[in-house]
């Protein structure tokens, strides 16, 4: 139990355009999705935490014009990277939080591998 | 606010050696604790957590660790180790009651034959 899944796992685009990234719960309803970004061989950084039907909250120095994030079910939430830029590259993970019975846990998404030309 | 610091960012070890991998935090309130394994490419599992309840705690694929309240450590353990053990493992802490995770640097895992 307590699946979450990413798709795509890995996207190549050219610079300029947005991507979307999707993290869905599979087989628990997410109250709260976190999404991370992982640059190699460094820890995950906390990029934003959204509640189903509510804003998100972003962290301190991340642009929220840019990174727009979606959580319109207790299933699905969604990253966009809006007008990517090479520095944008890096892994992007997300988490879900589940109701009651799962306990205070995160549960990771496989994570997707975004690629900037 | 939580830190963590994991004391060591590579541990290299021999395949069935014991292993412990380091982690200590900070928090002026109580807190959850979490050990995650991250496989090259992947995203993160969870290995186990402490919540309450009995300070050692057993996890998946043979690990388990000690929440030690006095010290604020919480040490992830095997006793024997195996090379597909070989992964990047992160400690985490949160808040009791708060939703953010707060991850220590990583260590990596290295298994030799």
């Amino acid at each position: 139990g307590a699946v979450v899944s990413q798709h795509p796992s890995w996207v190549i685009c050219k610079s300029g355009t947005s991507v979307k990234i999707e993290c869905r719960s599979l087989d628990f309803q997410a109250t709260t999705m976190f999404w991370y970004r992982q640059f190699p061989k460094q820890s995950l950084m906390l990029m934003a935490t959204s509640n189903e039907g509510s804003k998100a909250t972003y962290e301190q120095g991340v642009e929220k014009d840019k990174f727009l994030i979606n959580h319109a079910s207790l299933t699905l939430s969604t990253l966009t990277v809006t007008s990517a830029h090479p520095e944008d590259s890096s892994f992007y993970i997300c988490s879900a939080r589940g109701q009651r019975g799962l306990g205070d846990t995160q549960y990771f998404g496989p994570g997707t591998r975004l690629t900037v030309l | 606010a939580q830190s963590v610091t994991q004391l060591d960012s590579q541990v290299p070890v021999f395949e069935e050696a014991p292993v412990e991998l380091r982690c200590n935090y900070s928090s002026s309130v109580s807190v959850y604790l979490f050990w995650y394994v991250q496989y090259p490419n992947q995203g993160l599992q969870l290995l186990l957590k402490y919540l309450s309840g009995s300070t050692l705690v057993k996890g998946i694929n043979g690990f388990e660790a000690e929440f030690n309240k006095s010290q604020t450590s919480f040490h992830l353990r095997k006793p024997s180790v195996h090379i597909s053990d070989t992964a990047e493992y992160f400690c985490a802490v949160s808040a009791q009651g708060a939703q953010k995770l707060v991850f220590g640097q990583g260590t990596r895992l290295t298994i030799n034959p």
